[in-house]
């Protein structure tokens, strides 16, 4: 089947930085890619959707100047975490649709995403 | 707006015993139903889906029915095993491709 690779796997950064996530489609395009977050034995939370060679469209309440989401290939999205603060530490999980059509998503592993 | 909700966790049963998790939704329109699970330090894979009424999902022994006059899709194993120790969780999707909505996710133990 489809896989979608995630890197880091995971990544402990110091407050202030930034830290960029990637999500790639190994076996096939994605034109629309999601990223989710995942709090501690909570469920995943629609953060944005990352369109190929267009603007992410953010969920609300999530912060665009925070999250900055950049999809500049047909399999390469990423999501770059600005001015890391501990709040922020996080599950970070992206999905790709299956472009044949149907309705089945393929998802990265995850990121791990720990600020000190 | 569409949402999920699954029975809380942890759910905690001995090897050979019958699983059944809660989900319902809401929603409007008619939504494609999914289960995914998530084994520890994996990805989340797609388990099963449903994508109108009366359909049933079924994979790995799971099965879950689309029930659209409960607004229910309840996912049932008959003997589950140490290796369905996992996440699961409940979502629905409104089209092809579309983003997914999920509920909070039921873990489950199974012991030997």
């Amino acid at each position: 089947g489809a896989v979608v690779s995630q890197h880091p796997s995971w990544v402990i950064c110091k407050s202030g930085t930034s830290v960029k996530i990637e999500c790639r489609s190994l076996d096939f395009q994605a034109t629309t890619m999601f990223w989710y977050r995942q709090f501690p034995k909570q469920s995943l939370m629609l953060m944005a959707t990352s369109n190929e060679g267009s603007k992410a469209t953010y969920e609300q309440g999530v912060e665009k100047d925070k999250f900055l989401i950049n999809h500049a290939s047909l399999t390469l999205s990423t999501l770059t975490v600005t001015s890391a603060h501990p709040e922020d530490s996080s599950f970070y999980i992206c999905s790709a649709p299956d472009l044949a059509g149907t309705d089945t998503q393929y998802f990265g592993p995850g990121t791990r995403l720990t600020v000190l | 707006g569409n949402s999920v909700t699954q029975m809380e966790g942890p759910v905690t049963l001995s090897e050979e015993a019958f699983l059944t998790i809660n989900c319902t939704y809401t929603a409007t329109g008619y939504p494609s139903l999914f289960w995914y699970v998530q084994y520890p330090g994996e990805g989340l894979q797609l388990l099963l889906k449903a994508t109108k009424a009366d359909d049933k999902g079924s994979n790995k022994g799971f099965e879950a029915t689309y029930r659209k006059e409960t607004t229910s899709f309840h996912l049932e194993k008959g003997s589950v095993q140490v290796s369905d120790s996992a996440v699961y969780f409940c979502a629905l999707g409104k089209a092809a491709g579309n983003k997914l909505t999920f509920g909070g996710g039921t873990r489950v133990l199974v012991k030997p």
